[in-house]
């Protein structure tokens, strides 16, 4: 079955700066990517998407980029706020065609200092 | 509408209680999901319906019984828990088409089994 890796487990940034995290997945079949974000208490939120015809998609301060071929993806927050400090999930899935789960990373527990 | 919503919020149970949890989502999504998250972990998929029939069972023990009496509606039936199954247990849902599939996530019910 599919092997999400995601890295850093933990990542502090000062509140401005940008933040980067890593994920690689295992199955070259899995042609779905979201990232969740998830605070305290609460389900997780989607934030951004890609699928593999695409290589990269931008959504205001957040943005996703995908190597198909390294099988690694990436999301990126510019001028990070305090609100952005949570948890941030990667996940693959055989999107595209029928129900399908999610695998997710471990997550990234982003803290952004004042 | 474009809301999952989950109840109880919180369910504390006994080794020998008979529990439900509830969904419920009222987006048309065809495809509904539970998933189980275990504290500072990602969540892991348990069961997945397409249009009302199960399709994916990611070999849960018997004492957890999914069912889908209606495409708005999904139910988690538990008997017989064992401490080691309090988490949170979330339920998504989805469009079941080869053109989306991005899954929304309600806040989950938090488990205690003493």
């Amino acid at each position: 079955g599919e092997n999400v890796e995601q890295h850093p487990s933990t990542l502090s940034v000062q509140e401005g700066d940008s933040a980067v995290i890593k994920c690689t997945y295992s199955d070259s079949a899995s042609n779905y990517f979201p990232w969740y974000k998830q605070e305290l208490g609460k389900g997780p939120q989607l934030i951004i998407d890609i699928r593999s015809n695409v290589g990269e998609k931008k959504d205001q301060r957040i943005a996703v980029t995908l190597n198909k071929t390294a099988k690694h993806f990436s999301l990126h927050i510019t001028e990070t706020q305090p609100e952005d400090s949570a948890v941030y999930f990667c996940a693959a899935s055989i999107g595209g065609g029928g129900a399908d789960g999610l695998t997710f990373g471990k997550g990234t527990h982003l803290i952004i200092q004042p | 509408d474009t809301e999952v919503t989950q109840t109880p919020k919180h369910l504390v149970m006994g080794m020998t209680n008979k529990k439900s949890l509830k969904c419920e989502q009222h987006m048309g999504h065809r495809a509904m999901y539970w998933y189980k998250q275990k504290a500072k972990k990602p969540p892991e998929l348990m069961f997945v319906y397409s249009y009302e029939k199960l399709s994916i069972n990611e070999s849960v023990p018997s004492r957890f019984s999914p069912e889908c009496p209606n495409s708005s509606l999904l139910n988690l039936h538990l008997h017989a828990l064992q401490p080691e199954d309090s988490a949170l247990y979330l339920c998504a849902s989805s469009q079941e088409n080869r053109h989306t599939n991005e899954q929304f996530f309600g806040p989950g019910t938090r488990l205690t089994v003493l």
